[in-house]
């Protein structure tokens, strides 16, 4: 079956980007999502990319796809105290009608 | 506010008894998800309904039952709960695509 992986952890000092990634395996994923988890809170759609597009940016957010080697990447510009929580990758599998997630990873901004 | 709405938002239970996890969604979405979040796990796919009058297991379905009530409302029941299913409960719904909106989430511990 469809897997996703992400690294765990990430810590980075406030003002600086940061890059988190995410490699999947299943060719025919249509759609890519990242989503943010807050302590004690669901988690909240960020922002998502269709397979057939790039890169796509909205305000800090730059989204990365390579198709060629299944990997996505989100990058935040100017990071702040404010983005530290968990970000999840999902890739959406049209041959089974749901998104397969990856493990999370704990963005740190240091201050 | 429109979006995914759970119930209770915390619950102790012990070994044995029964409950119902409640979930509703106000925004017309066809397909509503069950996940449990464990540390170190991410998020596991307990059971899904891709539409009205369909339910169908995920990776963790052990233990667990679903009713897909009607196009709003997907319970899930734990018939009788065992300390392996202490977790954050999480529901969720989509339209095809997988933009999936998340209530808050349930916290249930088992002793």
């Amino acid at each position: 079956g469809e897997d996703v992986e992400q690294s765990l952890f990430l810590s980075v000092r406030e003002g600086d980007s940061s890059v988190i990634n995410c490699t999947y395996t299943d060719s025919s994923s249509t759609y890519l999502y990242w989503y943010k988890q807050e302590p004690g809170a669901g988690l909240q759609l960020l922002t998502y990319i269709f397979s057939n597009m790039d890169m796509k940016q909205d305000q800090r957010l730059t989204v990365l796809l390579n198709k060629k080697d299944k990997h996505l990447s989100l990058r935040i510009a100017d990071t702040q105290t404010g983005d530290s929580a968990i970000y999840f990758c999902a890739v959406w599998m049209d041959s089974s009608y749901k998104l397969i997630f990856g493990s999370g990873t704990r963005l740190l901004v240091r201050p | 506010n429109a979006g995914v709405t759970q119930t209770p938002k915390f619950q102790v239970l012990k070994t044995g008894q029964s409950m119902t996890l409640q979930c509703a969604q106000d925004m017309n979405h066809n397909s509503m998800y069950w996940y449990r979040q464990d540390p170190g796990m991410g998020l596991r796919l307990i059971y899904y309904s891709a539409s009205e009058g369909t339910t169908d297991k995920g990776e963790v379905p052990n233990g667990y039952n679903v009713s897909r009530l009607n196009k709003r409302e997907f319970s899930l029941r734990l018939e009788s709960a065992a300390p392996s299913q202490t977790s954050v409960y999480f529901c969720a719904s989509s339209e095809a695509g997988g933009g999936y909106t998340f209530g808050s989430g349930t916290r249930l511990t088992v002793v």
